[in-house]
């Protein structure tokens, strides 16, 4: 089973749509948990951290269930701009320490008018 | 300095030579990590650094992988007798404690 596993899309959708992406990890110790967005030909850029109880940013709404090592991200009302890959990143953890950052191969989500 | 600074930005090189690929982290992180995208694809990881130290070097593909750091400051990974299988964008990463991972814009290698 790969560390991290995401829906590679795409997801195509209009403009107004909400829509949600998935991921799963294998690592139980993990501690740490991100999404991360890259633009085409771009470096990945943090987008939102993942907490325990479900946090909410704006249009972003991120949740993390560690009983089934499921993360899940959700955007309202898509905007053009939204249109990129969406990397969930976990770290690897070292007992406490920062470990590493496993990064999934992304969905790629497209928004039309 | 503002943000991860990575030299050079693009790098064309012929297949056999070495190449070294720099990363400048932002000040005071402790933490760098390398990573590798080739075309297309995800983000593999090569090597983490902590302070000077690697943790975990679990990622380099192969001996002709190597990556140092000098104290808490700049990293250099070298490629040696490079490899078409090689040409990629190199990421750096730096982070402190945890939080806050910065990419740099990466490095675009090209071998030919």
């Amino acid at each position: 089973r790969k560390e991290v596993e995401q829906d590679p899309g795409p997801f195509n959708v209009p403009e107004g749509a909400t829509v949600a992406f998935n991921c799963t990890y294998s690592n139980s110790a993990s501690q740490s948990f991100f999404w991360y967005r890259q633009d085409c030909r771009k470096e990945p850029k943090l987008l939102m951290s993942v907490y325990s109880s479900g946090n909410e940013d704006g249009r972003f709404t991120a949740q993390l269930n560690r009983a089934s090592q499921y993360i899940s991200l959700l955007i309202r009302d898509s905007k053009l701009s939204d249109s990129a890959t969406y990397l969930c990143v976990v770290n690897r953890g070292y007992g406490g320490s920062q470990g590493n950052l496993i990064f999934g191969k992304g969905t790629k989500l497209s928004v039309k008018p | 300095g503002a943000g991860v600074s990575q030299s050079p930005s693009n790098k064309v090189t012929e297949k056999g030579k070495d190449v070294e690929l720099r990363c400048d982290p932002i000040s005071g992180h402790t933490a760098l990590y390398w990573y590798r995208q080739r075309l297309g694809q995800g983000l593999e990881f090569l090597i983490y650094f902590q302070g000077n130290s690697a943790p975990d070097k679990s990622g380099l593909p192969s001996d002709r992988f190597s990556a140092e750091r000098t104290g808490e400051s700049v990293s250099t990974l070298t490629i040696q007798r490079t490899q078409q299988e090689d040409s990629a964008v190199y990421l750096c990463a730096s982070s402190f404690l945890g939080v806050g991972y910065t990419f740099g814009s990466g490095t675009r290698l090209t071998v030919v």
